[in-house]
């Protein structure tokens, strides 16, 4: 198991609420990831991080926001939650490791917006 | 541009029996490729990659995976399915020559073990 963290690992809120998902990695990995994934479904790549102070949107358009002001620390802000934002959101970060960077992955926090 | 294709949503086997979890690529140079694994409820867990070399790869619980570059794939292999094998798995790659370090993950492959 990869030390990546998440938290919450499950949240119910309503509609307008400004949430933080958090995300810590205690391995000194300098790039991480933020996966949106509905259930049994594919991944879409919403935000990542090459660094501190380092923050890229990903493929997915999201309205969430991040900061990387921390090696460890990867939090993602919906500032105003919504039903489409309900899915589940998971963390990564990654290492250069056997001639190539390998991505591990937190837990995931279940998001269900009412 | 990197693309990966795993062309069915679920695989069925009985215990016992072998298995193979089917991928294929598309890259512009030559690929990285993964397969991680995702059991209920839980995040990706990473079980192995080809990276250059031997066309075989051995990884975690058993699994591996064969590169075959001539027809883009690199389906994942088990001689002997467990029903704790049942979950989700995904493959995914990175194509070499690009300027990118994220890969790019399929769409998942629900394993359904039968006692």
């Amino acid at each position: 198991e990869a030390d990546i963290y998440q938290t919450p690992r499950y949240l119910v809120i309503g509609t307008g609420k400004k949430i933080t998902l958090e995300c810590s990695q205690t391995m000194g990995h300098d790039k991480m990831y933020w996966y949106q994934q509905d259930p049994g479904m594919e991944l879409h790549l919403i935000h990542y991080s090459y660094g501190v102070n380092s923050t890229e949107k990903g493929d997915l358009s999201s309205e969430s926001t991040v900061s990387r002001i921390r090696t460890e620390h990867f939090p993602l802000t919906l500032e105003s939650a919504r039903p489409s934002h309900t899915s589940q959101y998971l963390c990564a970060s990654s290492e250069f490791s056997g001639g190539e960077e390998t991505q591990y992955f937190g837990p995931g926090t279940r998001l269900l917006v009412l | 541009a990197q693309s990966v294709a795993q062309p069915e949503d679920q695989v069925n086997v009985a215990e016992g029996n072998p298995l193979t979890v089917k991928c294929t690529y598309s890259v512009s140079g030559n690929p990285y490729l993964f397969w991680y694994v995702q059991y209920p409820n839980r995040g990706l867990q990473f079980l192995l990659k080809y990276i250059t070399g031997d066309n075989l790869v051995k990884g975690s619980y058993g699994f591996e995976a064969e590169f075959n570059k001539s027809q883009t794939s690199f389906h994942l292999k088990k001689p002997s399915a467990l029903v704790s094998d049942s979950a989700l798995y995904f493959c995914a790659v990175r194509d070499k020559t690009g300027g990118s370090y994220i890969p790019t993950f399929g769409r998942g492959t629900s394993l359904i073990v039968h006692p």
